[in-house]
């Protein structure tokens, strides 16, 4: 299995862009994170999708971003128009979903760094 | 709201000492409590776990220690090693909800 594919693996853009980030999760996952990684703010959740339907959205920081997830095998993160504070390290995660006894293990894939002059 | 907080924030230790990470909870709904270990350009992975009906588990030199009363949990690693060096995520589980809530992470050192 070649686990959770993200791409870009870096990006670098202007103020006021916009940027897309793509995640394709491991086959048979129905759970989606999107996670955002800085050294002030450690690792916070964005969003999570189950069974491709958005759940909780709540760490979503502002309307400028939003994310969807069309299928099952891949989803997008977008932020627009992007802002230097945006500048992270955003993490894409699958996992086994909501099941009796699943212990959620997350499985994540290796990121993608944005950086927004 | 931090939900599970972790100390030290960063760590160093001599090649072949005990590293020791601590980590605290508020939330009795968790149900489940992994450590993830992150290399530095990768995503972090699932290193080790524990359920809350016992107080220890080990893995090679990883060992949990879990204290449900006091709503705390520690990774102990063993003759620590370079190789050990990366940032260490404790983190708590919700079955209920499918959600993991992480630490704030420990940036661990180990010198030769």
């Amino acid at each position: 299995d070649a686990g959770v594919i993200q791409s870009p693996r870096h990006e670098v853009t202007e103020m006021g862009q916009e940027v897309t980030l793509r995640c394709k999760p491991i086959s048979g996952h129905n759970s989606l994170f999107w996670y955002r990684q800085t050294m002030m703010r450690g690792l916070e959740l964005l969003i999570y999708f189950n069974n491709n339907v958005p759940i909780d959205d709540s760490g979503m920081p502002e309307d400028r971003f939003s994310a969807k997830m069309p299928n099952a095998s891949f989803s997008t993160l977008k932020i627009q128009p992007s802002e230097p504070r945006d500048s992270a390290v955003y993490f894409c995660a699958s996992s086994l979903g909501v099941k009796r006894g699943n212990t959620g293990e997350l499985f994540f894939g290796e990121g993608s760094r944005l950086t927004v002059l | 709201q931090q939900q599970v907080k972790q100390s030290p924030q960063s760590l160093i230790v001599q090649k072949g000492g005990i590293s020791i990470i601590n980590c605290a909870y508020e939330n009795t709904a968790f149900d489940y409590f992994p450590w993830y270990q992150q290399f530095p350009g990768k995503g972090p992975a699932l290193l080790i776990a524990i359920r809350p009906d016992v107080s220890e588990k080990k893995e090679g030199r990883f060992t949990i220690s879990f204290n449900k009363s006091a709503k705390q949990f520690s990774l102990h690693i063993m003759d620590s090693q370079p190789g050990d060096s990366a940032t260490y995520f404790c983190a708590a589980h919700r079955n209920a909800g499918n959600m993991l809530t992480f630490g704030g992470g420990t940036r661990l050192m180990v010198k030769p």
